[in-house]
């Protein structure tokens, strides 16, 4: 159980497009999902907090309009790079939990982006 | 405020050899303490977690932790390693019950020599 998708897990594009990235709970209800970046060889960094039907929470230093962040069903949120520059080249992951576990985080694959 | 301190960012044993990967949290509230493993290019998947019931917990792979107040520490161990064990252990704090916002360490990667 406990299950999270992400897709596609490799992505390339050219400056100045925009990217979405999906994170899917398979086998639960996620109320919360999080959006981690993580540099190489770096811990995570947590870039927003989602609840569904909500507003995300963003962290500081995190520009909101930079990555577009969408949580509008149980089992699905989305990640939009807008306006993509080559430091936006990461590794994003997203994470979810759910009602009877919230303290509990189960991660997705994670999404590697590379803008040219 | 919560955070969480790992010491030796890599650590290598031999094949055999006992895991010892340290963690020492700091929280102003009893904690939720949490271990993870990441494999290159793959997200993170849990290894055990510890949320105030029994002080040792027991997680996949074989790998357990300990619950120390006193010490403030959460070490993940396992009693012999396997080359399969080789990836990067993230230990995470947060602030218990109904606190969904968890703190990562910077990290250990673990080395399996043959």
């Amino acid at each position: 159980g406990a299950v999270v998708s992400q897709h596609p897990s490799r992505v390339i594009c050219k400056s100045g497009t925009s990217v979405k990235i999906e994170c899917r709970s398979l086998d639960f209800q996620a109320t919360t999902m999080f959006w981690y970046r993580q540099f190489p060889k770096q811990s995570l960094m947590l870039m927003a907090t989602s609840n569904e039907g909500s507003k995300a929470t963003y962290e500081q230093g995190v520009e909101k309009d930079k990555f577009l962040i969408n949580h509008a069903s149980l089992t699905l949120s989305t990640l939009t790079v807008t306006s993509a520059h080559p430091e936006d080249s990461s590794f994003y992951i997203c994470s979810a939990s759910g009602t009877y576990e919230q303290e509990t985080q189960y991660f997705g694959p994670g999404t590697r982006l590379l803008v040219l | 405020a919560q955070s969480v301190t790992q010491l030796g960012s890599h650590v290598s044993v031999s094949e055999g050899a006992l895991v010892l990967l340290r963690c020492n949290y700091s929280s102003s509230v009893p904690p939720y303490l949490f271990w993870y493993v990441q494999y290159p290019n793959q997200g993170l998947q849990l290894l055990l977690k510890y949320t105030s019931a029994a002080t040792l917990v027991k997680g996949i792979n074989g790998f357990e932790a300990e619950f120390k107040k006193s010490e403030t520490s959460f070490h993940l161990t396992k009693p012999s390693a396997h080359m399969s064990d080789a990836a990067e252990y993230f230990c995470a704090v947060s602030e218990g019950r109904g606190y969904q916002k968890v703190t990562f360490g910077t990290g250990t990667k673990l080395q399996v020599i043959p």
